[in-house]
């Protein structure tokens, strides 16, 4: 089956770092993608992985395990506007079938 | 990225009313386009999968006959919410995947339908 989790609500201090941890699984997801969603807003895209590892873009980092089923979201350097949903969404590898997303994490970034 | 538009951004309507909104990919043909709902403070919701071509697949507990999809090209695919009530009154994105690449999912900016 098809089951991504993540945790409903976290709070960090501007300046600092926060990961955000996303677990699945699931069979047949080749790709991990992360979403950031303002409220409000359609969600944007953030980062892809398909292989193990980190992947580092500015100030925003997300890393996969596929045989853990594990991936995180690193941001580092907060500021007040990345106060947002982050949404963790599997999928495969074709483009007629949606991708699979987690219910989202809100993340308020506080003084 | 690639762009998905949507039109109109805002719509206030009044009950039993249609609705019709369009999601084009602008730079970047979609065979298959995908709606969702949104409700203040809940996640994202699969409506349907738009095929260019022929007839959308609707998730479960999807209205066919309310939520009317059509596909008309390898850009545009149009929602139509027939005889709108309050209930529907929600926040209307959709997307499309880039097969190019990643084949990640770009959203539309979203539609906000309020019916009266």
């Amino acid at each position: 089956g098809q089951n991504i989790d993540q945790p409903t609500e976290m709070t960090a201090t501007e300046g600092a770092i926060v990961q955000i941890n996303c677990t699945y699984q699931t069979s047949g997801f080749n790709g991990l993608f992360w979403y950031q969603q303002h409220a409000g807003e359609a969600p944007t895209f953030l980062s892809y992985n398909v292989l193990d590892g980190l992947e580092e873009k500015g100030r925003f980092s997300s890393f996969l395990s596929r045989s853990k089923g594990y991936s995180y979201l690193l941001l580092k350097e907060l500021q007040m506007k990345d106060s947002a949903s982050y949404l963790c969404a599997g999928g495969t590898r074709s483009g007629n079938t949606p991708l699979v997303f987690g219910k989202g994490t809100r993340l308020s970034v506080i003084a | 990225g690639a762009v998905v538009s949507q039109h109109p951004s805002w719509v206030i309507c009044k009950s039993g009313t249609s609705v019709k909104i369009e999601c084009r990919s602008l730079d970047f043909q979609a065979t298959t386009m995908f709606w969702y709902r949104q409700f203040p403070k809940q996640s994202l919701m699969l409506m349907a999968t738009s095929n260019e071509g022929s007839k959308a697949t609707y998730e479960q507990g999807v209205e066919k006959d309310k939520f009317l999809i059509n596909h008309a090209s390898l850009t545009l695919s149009t929602l139509t919410v027939t005889s709108a009530h309050p209930e529907d009154s929600s926040f209307y994105i959709c997307s499309a995947r880039d097969t190019r690449g990643a084949e990640t999912q770009y959203f539309g900016p979203g539609t906000r339908l309020l019916v009266l």
